[in-house]
């Protein structure tokens, strides 16, 4: 399958701060790319959709503010979380669509492991 | 209803027996359907995908999806311990994918 690297796999910040995480498809475009935030045993929750040159769209009751995405580029896409407190530590992860017909496929990077202390 | 409904589990198997893993869709617009595996604390894998109705089959895994009656099934044969995981069924509806909230599979040995 397709090849979508994330980075950093873990980080550790301080409360007050800003983490970016960056998402790459490194042997397709991803015309589409989905960031999801898992806490432990629960379901993936979908927090955004964005699409190369646009604004990402964001899902009810994700801060757009707080969770800043940038999809600059067809291989490259980035989450800022800002001002992190606690409660925003969790497993994040990113995948990406190359979406050309109704048959597309989504491939995951590794995910993000962010703790805020 | 859920768009997409999995029975959450845990389902245990016999090692060596056939893991069936079911998911039903509730838009019948619905065009592709993804079985994705997950390990605790990492990320999702796809191991199955399939557009049409019938089985498909890869390896010891088979996809069979009936959009009459709005399901998609997943079959692991001869299963083995390093497939306990949890198993999430994806619907792509418009270039959005779906998903089911996941199925725990054990493989007891």
């Amino acid at each position: 399958g397709a090849v979508v690297s994330q980075h950093p796999s873990w980080v550790i910040c301080k409360s007050g701060t800003s983490v970016k995480i960056e998402c790459r498809s490194l042997d397709f475009q991803a015309t589409t790319m989905f960031w999801y935030r898992q806490f432990p045993k629960q379901s993936l929750m979908l927090m955004a959709t964005s699409n190369e040159g646009s604004k990402a769209t964001y899902e009810q009751g994700v801060e757009k503010d707080k969770f800043l995405i940038n999809h600059a580029s067809l291989t490259l896409s980035t989450l800022t979380v800002t001002s992190a407190h606690p409660e925003d530590s969790s497993f994040y992860i990113c995948s990406a669509m190359a979406g050309s017909s109704g048959n597309t496929e989504a491939f995951f990077g590794q995910g993000t492991r962010l703790t805020v202390v | 209803q859920k768009e997409v409904e999995q029975n959450s589990g845990p389902l245990s198997v016999p090692e060596g027996a056939i893991a069936s893993l079911n998911c039903t869709y509730s838009d019948r617009g619905s065009q592709s359907f993804f079985w994705y595996r997950q390990y605790s604390g990492k990320s999702p894998e796809l191991i199955m995908s399939i557009y049409s109705n019938g089985d498909k089959e890869d390896g010891r895994f088979t996809a069979q999806l009936n959009k009459a009656s709005q399901y998609v099934s997943l079959l692991i044969r001869d299963s083995q311990p390093s497939d306990s995981a949890t198993y999430l069924c994806a619907v792509n509806r418009n270039y959005q994918l779906i998903w089911g909230a996941g199925t725990k599979l054990i493989i007891k040995p």
